[in-house]
């Protein structure tokens, strides 16, 4: 079974600041998935990033990146020079690879303020 | 290339009736997922279809739910008879694997 944990559930972050969001995870198979998706107000699911468990070097996606550690288990989004639009729910996720159901945290809502 | 379309958008029933929520995957893949999002909580698994099969409805309601993805058209969850507590987000994702994982923008279930 896998398990994401986000102990954050909420954060307020001045505008222009870094934010790191956190999430740790638990599983038993070798190969994994890691995901970040950004849910805003209108309620749509956003891809933001993933990260391969296999995978050497941390996943970055403009000002999004991922910071994997892989034997503390956990998988935090950085965001670089938050912007007011960055204001919104924030989920981990995972999965693993054969039967790729993911497996979702119960997010952070990040609100950031001019 | 069109995403994963989700239809309705938004869904009003009362206490009783059925709800019938359609998706379409994205061109090419074939697998589809089912998620659920209640208010203020993060997406839950429900169902895993590939074409006219069910490879895992572990996070299925054991009554008044199924699901199906026929050999043409689209995917539908179906829930009978539906109560105040079926109120939710629900999500449709398709994937030909874990890399190409897309979701829909969701149907909003209101039972009233």
């Amino acid at each position: 079974a896998q398990k994401i944990t986000q102990t954050q559930p909420g954060m307020f972050v001045q505008e222009k600041e870094a934010v790191t969001l956190d999430c740790t995870y638990d599983t038993s198979d070798q190969s994994y998935g890691l995901f970040w998706y950004k849910q805003p107000s209108s309620g749509e699911m956003i891809f933001l990033i993933y990260q391969g468990s296999y995978d050497e070097q941390n996943a970055t996606e403009g000002r999004y990146s991922l910071n994997f550690q892989k034997a503390r288990k956990s998988a935090n989004l950085v965001i670089s020079a938050s912007q007011l639009g960055d204001s919104a729910m924030y989920f981990c996720a995972m999965g693993g690879f054969g039967n790729e159901k993911l497996t979702f945290g119960t997010g952070t809502r990040l609100t950031i303020i001019p | 290339n069109a995403g994963v379309m989700q239809n309705p958008r938004h869904l009003v029933r009362r206490r009783g009736q059925e709800a019938r929520l359609r998706c379409s995957p994205m061109k090419g893949h074939s697998h589809v997922y089912w998620y659920r999002q209640l208010p203020e909580e993060g997406l839950k698994f429900m169902v895993y279809l590939q074409k006219e099969n069910i490879i895992d409805e572990s996070g299925m309601p054991k009554e008044r739910f199924s699901a199906e993805f026929p050999k043409e058209g689209p995917s539908i969850l179906r829930i009978q008879q539906v109560v105040r507590g079926d109120s939710a987000a629900y999500f449709c994702a398709s994937s030909h694997d874990l890399y190409g994982y897309t979701f829909g923008s969701g149907t909003r279930l209101t039972v009233v």
